[in-house]
This record gives structure tokens, C-alpha cells and sequence, in this order.
């Protein structure tokens, strides 16, 4: 079956630090991955999403970037964070469809609670 | 580009009661329509899904149905209990690869 691994569980990070969340997935091949944030009480934002190695889609403009260096390996990063950057994050796949995630569910990593402070 | 509403915000019931929460979109092109239960701290997790050539799906105690001309789908809850309290998401793919997101409901059921 297939599972999805996210780390840190919780971070706290000074202004001005670097980020590093990794995410991944197991018993799949060639999954859509997603990087979702969600503020405290609101709902998700996406923010990254890729249906290949290398290939990265940026849907909100800000100081975060992802990459995908392996097909089951998703990295959030930030060179800086600001405190606006305090979230939930969340990692998630989906079954790569010729026409993309369509009519596939996605399935999410435990997140990461990050406070930037 | 798709936007999503989703209402009440917060709904409050008695055990043993229906709940029902309704989310409206705008792309008509909008092809498929799941929802994810979140519980305090934890991941979104599916509970029910529905595609635009369904009018209607039930698992259980959940259902959802979908009126495409009126572009909008609801969540209905029967028997409700304790362990259901929780958020609740609706959300919408037209096809690509965007799962747009409605901005959640807080369910409380009073045991």
C-alpha cells in the first residue's frame, strides 16, 4: 500500500532562517505531488505542484520554492522565512492521470507545524 | 480561475441529528468533487467523492449530492456522533492538476 512521509512534525524557526521540509512516498510510481499550506483556522492554499522529476509548478508568488530531485521526493524550501510563513504545511500525492489529477483524490502527509518566530 | 464557497462556517448539532453543509463553485468545466474530514491537528483525509456524472453517492452515514446546473454539492451527515465533530472540506478539480479548496466547516455534535 501506499504511504506518504513528511518531516519535521513541528519546527520553529528565527526570522530570516532557511526551511527544508521534505516529503516521501512510498509504494507508488510517477505520483502528483502537491505542497498545501493551511493558517491557523482557514483552509488549504496550494502552493507547489509537480507531475514530474524536475518539474515544478508555483501557484502563490513568495519566498518559498519546491523541487523534486526523485520521482517519490517532494522539498519545500525557503532561503528566508518571514513570519507570515507560520503554517501547517502539508504534503500530498495523487495517481498521475494522462490528463492530470482530475478524478484522483489526494492523500496527505501528517504535515509539518511550522512557527517562524 | 475556480473559486469555492462553502458554507456554514461553523455548525453546531445534536447527537443523533443530520448535518448538512453546501459549497458552491464557479467553473462549470469543475468535473470532480470530494470532500476531506480533518480532524484537530491532524491530516485532511477523504470521506466521499463524487464525479459530474453522478447526481448522487452515499457511504453509510454520508452523502453527498450534485446539482451541476446550479453549481453546487452539499454534504449530508445522518446520525451524527461525537467522533464526527471535526472540519470539513469540500473541494473541486475541473480535470488538471488544482484542487481548489472550500475555506472549511467546524462541525461540533453535542453528545
Amino acid at each position: 500500500s501506499q504511504t506518504i512521509h513528511q518531516w519535521p512534525a513541528t519546527l520553529v524557526q528565527p526570522v530570516g532562517s532557511p526551511l527544508s521540509l521534505e516529503c516521501t512516498v512510498e509504494g507508488t510510481s510517477n505520483p502528483n505531488l502537491y505542497w498545501y499550506r493551511q493558517a491557523a483556522g482557514r483552509g488549504l492554499q496550494l502552493l507547489f505542484y509537480s507531475v514530474g522529476i524536475g518539474q515544478i509548478s508555483s501557484e502563490v508568488p513568495q519566498n518559498l520554492s519546491a523541487s523534486r530531485p526523485q520521482d517519490r521526493q517532494f522539498i519545500l524550501s525557503s532561503k528566508k522565512l518571514l513570519l507570515s510563513d507560520s503554517g501547517f504545511y502539508l504534503c500530498a500525492w495523487s495517481v498521475q492521470r494522462t490528463r492530470g489529477a482530475g478524478n484522483s483524490p489526494l492523500h496527505f502527509g501528517n504535515g509539518t507545524r511550522l512557527t517562524v518566530t | 480561475g475556480e473559486n469555492v464557497e462553502q458554507h456554514p462556517s461553523t455548525l453546531s448539532v445534536q447527537e443523533g441529528d443530520s448535518a448538512v453543509i453546501k459549497c458552491t463553485y464557479s467553473d462549470s468545466a469543475s468535473n470532480y468533487f470530494p470532500w476531506y474530514k480533518q480532524e484537530l491537528g491532524k491530516r485532511p483525509q477523504l470521506i466521499i467523492d463524487i464525479r459530474s456524472n453522478v447526481g448522487e453517492k452515499k457511504d453509510q452515514r454520508i452523502a453527498v449530492t450534485l446539482n451541476k446546473t446550479a453549481k453546487h454539492f452539499s454534504l449530508h451527515i445522518t446520525e451524527t456522533q461525537p467522533e464526527d465533530s471535526a472540519v470539513y472540506f469540500c473541494a473541486v478539480n475541473t480535470g488538471g492538476f488544482k484542487t481548489i479548496f472550500g475555506a472549511g466547516t467546524r462541525l461540533f455534535v453535542k453528545a
